[in-house]
């Protein structure tokens, strides 16, 4: 089955520097790839997707690329702030939607901003 | 984005008592639903996929009898821990996907925290 790995499992920056998350996953046919943000106590939040036809989607300060041929794909924040701390996870999986829609997470990180 | 709640968003019963949680995706139609258990500081272990007017689908070494769930509408599942115990203590966390779209996107609802004395 899919195998998703993450790195690093903690992650410090100062205010205003960019932030870069990677992971990677196992499975080829794994086409839809999702980053979630999760604040203490709370479900994580969907924050940027890629899929597998895409090599690199933007929003504002958050960036993914996809490498499909390493098995690979990263999250990119810019110009970080105090509220971009929480823990981030990746995740992968194998078609779109429905009863296909389960997803394989990484471990998470946990991203730290400080002012 | 579509979304999901939960209820309660935390719960504190006696060991070996039954508890429910609710996931309704409220502006939207799931015929899929997840079920999550997270523990502290780690990552989300899907527990079961939830299927609407059937049986649901376990992951290995989920008890089903020990995790009830029900898919009864398009709306809402239900997670039910029959004679919780300590260990049983865990943040559940349900997902949906508007059915029948072909975006993919999951949504989470907020957790429920079950701690059991």
């Amino acid at each position: 089955g899919e195998n998703v790995e993450q790195h690093p499992s903690t992650l410090s920056v100062q205010e205003g520097d960019s932030a870069v998350i990677k992971c990677t996953y196992s499975d080829s046919a794994s086409n839809y790839f999702p980053w979630y943000k999760q604040e203490l106590g709370k479900g994580p939040q969907l924050i940027i997707d890629i899929r597998s036809n895409v090599g690199e989607k933007k929003d504002q300060r958050i960036a993914v690329t996809l490498n499909k041929t390493a098995k690979h794909f990263s999250l990119h924040i810019t110009e970080t702030q105090p509220e971009d701390s929480a823990v981030y996870f990746c995740a992968a999986s194998i078609g779109y939607g429905g009863s296909q829609g389960n997803l394989i997470f990484g471990k998470g990180t946990k991203l730290s901003v400080k002012p | 984005g579509a979304v999901v709640s939960q209820h309660p968003s935390w719960v504190i019963c006696k060991s070996g008592t039954s508890v429910k949680i609710e996931c309704r995706s409220l502006d939207f139609q799931a015929t899929t639903m997840f079920w999550y258990r997270q523990f502290p500081k780690q990552s989300l272990m899907l527990m079961a996929t939830s299927n609407e007017g059937s049986k649901a689908t376990y992951e290995q070494g989920v008890e089903k009898d020990k995790f009830l769930i029900n898919h009864a509408s398009l709306t809402l599942s239900t997670l039910t821990v029959t004679s919780a115990h300590p260990e049983d203590s865990s943040f559940y966390i349900c997902s949906a996907s508007p059915g029948g779209a072909i975006t993919g996107e999951l949504f989470f609802g907020e957790g429920s925290r079950l701690t059991v004395l």
